[in-house]
């Protein structure tokens, strides 16, 4: 059964404090991708991975960036939380066929 | 660029009721177009897509999608809901050449007993 797992379901941070949100896929897939969850917003790409160490910016990268050191783990890092960073976010995988597989999310609350 | 529009931000119906939802899409090129749903809580899981060859795309949990280019359109049905399906759905749609995913703003379905 295909699965890809966040570190955490849920995260309370303060201003100010860096936070990491660690995404693992167990498929062997070469894209990972990193979004956000808004109400009404749907979902926004951040940034997005085509191979290890390689990255590229989404729609929304701004106060985010990542790493990508295996091909099996994706790391979504905020250099200096913010409360307008607040949300869930949701890890994916895919392989040759385009089709995405999410993991369960991460809720951040940033206070 | 590729752009999803879901008009409709909720939608109310009635348990055995049928069920469209409906999605357009911007694209210059042929489409790869998905239906995901979100269950409270949970993560996001495909019900459906469409690549190429048929136009009606039978999915999981008795969900079916039509592609119309000429409506630039791939609208979600299903004949009669039940309680379980009440969820978010989201349409998206990734370019031929392209892996990134754009994802509509989501509906919101309720199910009324």
């Amino acid at each position: 059964d295909v699965k890809v797992t966040q570190s955490s379901r849920y995260l309370v941070k303060r201003t100010g404090e860096k936070v990491f949100l660690e995404c693992v896929q167990d498929m062997d897939h070469e894209n990972m991708f990193w979004y956000r969850q808004d109400p009404g917003l749907g979902l926004r790409l951040i940034y997005f991975s085509y191979d290890v160490k390689m990255k590229e910016k989404g729609d929304i990268p701004e106060g985010y960036s990542v790493s990508r050191e295996k091909k099996e783990r994706f790391s979504l890092i905020l250099e200096s939380a913010s409360t307008n960073q607040t949300s869930m976010y949701l890890c994916a995988s895919s392989g040759q066929d385009d089709e995405q597989y999410f993991g369960p999310g991460t809720r951040l609350t940033v206070t | 660029a590729q752009s999803v529009t879901q008009p409709d931000i909720h939608i109310t119906v009635s348990e055995g009721a049928s069920l469209e939802l409906r999605c357009n899409y911007s694209y210059g090129a042929t489409p790869y177009l998905f239906w995901y749903v979100q269950s409270p809580g949970q993560g996001l899981q495909l019900l459906l897509k469409y690549f190429s060859g048929d136009t009606l795309v039978q999915g999981i949990k008795g969900f079916e999608a039509e592609f119309k280019r000429s409506q630039s359109s791939f609208n979600l049905r299903k004949p009669s809901v039940h309680w379980s399906d009440a969820a978010e759905y989201f349409c998206a749609v990734v370019g031929s050449n392209d892996y990134k995913l754009s994802f509509g703003a989501g509906t919101t379905v309720t199910v009324r007993a």
